[in-house]
């Protein structure tokens, strides 16, 4: 079975700086990964996923990520942070042969202060 | 292109009641997932369905149920409401099953109030 953690549920930034959000995750085989975001009152929406191809990803509104085999980790970055960005981020992960489900972490949300 | 439509948005319901949750798939996706998020905590799998077959079951009571339709539309059941059950309810749909490059689609939830 695989899981997620994300470390810090809650993270405080200043608008301009570096935005650093961490998942660390368990799985017996190569997962997939994802981080996605979710504004109040909405779905989530898809930040950017690993699916075995380069591990540095890239994703939407400036953020990246870079998977880590070796420290099971696939942490969220953005260099400079901007107010739109308040929000709670998820990190999940999925397996193929698991039929794609998602579990997901605790998530993490993000206080831009300006 | 309408993405992932999910009915009703809010509703309120007495403990010991029955809901029912319908989501409609982007079209072409024949995938339909359920998750259930509590306040302040990440979604947790529900259900997932392919082809009008369940493929997927998460650590739920038997009072959830769900199924989908021809037209891959999707309803979740929840019978014998309790006040745990309050939550944003997601739906999420994707093209296949177990594919190598899948993305899940979300709905904006059902927010689900039980007193």
């Amino acid at each position: 079975a695989q899981s997620v953690t994300q470390l810090g549920s809650h993270v405080s930034v200043s608008e301009g700086a570096l935005v650093l959000l961490r998942c660390n995750y368990s799985s017996s085989v190569p997962p997939y990964l994802f981080w996605y975001v979710q504004y109040p009152n909405q779905g989530l929406q898809l930040l950017l996923k690993y699916t075995s191809a380069a591990t540095l990803v890239k994703g939407i509104n400036g953020f990246e990520a870079e998977f880590k085999k070796s420290e099971t980790s696939f942490h969220l970055t953005k260099p400079s942070a901007h107010m739109s960005d308040a929000a709670e981020y998820f990190c999940a992960v999925s397996l193929k042969a698991a039929g794609n489900k998602l579990t997901f972490g605790g998530g993490t949300r993000v206080l831009v202060k300006p | 292109d309408a993405g992932v439509t999910q009915s009703p948005t809010h509703l309120i319901k007495t403990r010991g009641q029955h809901v029912t949750l319908r989501c409609s798939p982007i079209s072409g996706h024949k995938s339909v997932s359920w998750y259930q998020q509590v306040l302040g905590q990440g979604p947790q799998f529900i259900f997932q369905y392919y082809e009008k077959e369940e493929r997927g079951r998460g650590n739920f009571p038997d009072r959830f149920s769900a199924r989908q339709f021809p037209n891959y539309s999707s309803e979740l059941n929840v019978n014998a409401l309790l006040l745990g059950d309050s939550a944003l309810y997601l739906c999420a749909s994707s093209l296949g099953y177990g594919q190598t490059n899948t993305e899940a689609f979300f709905g904006q939830g059902t927010r689900l109030t039980v007193v």
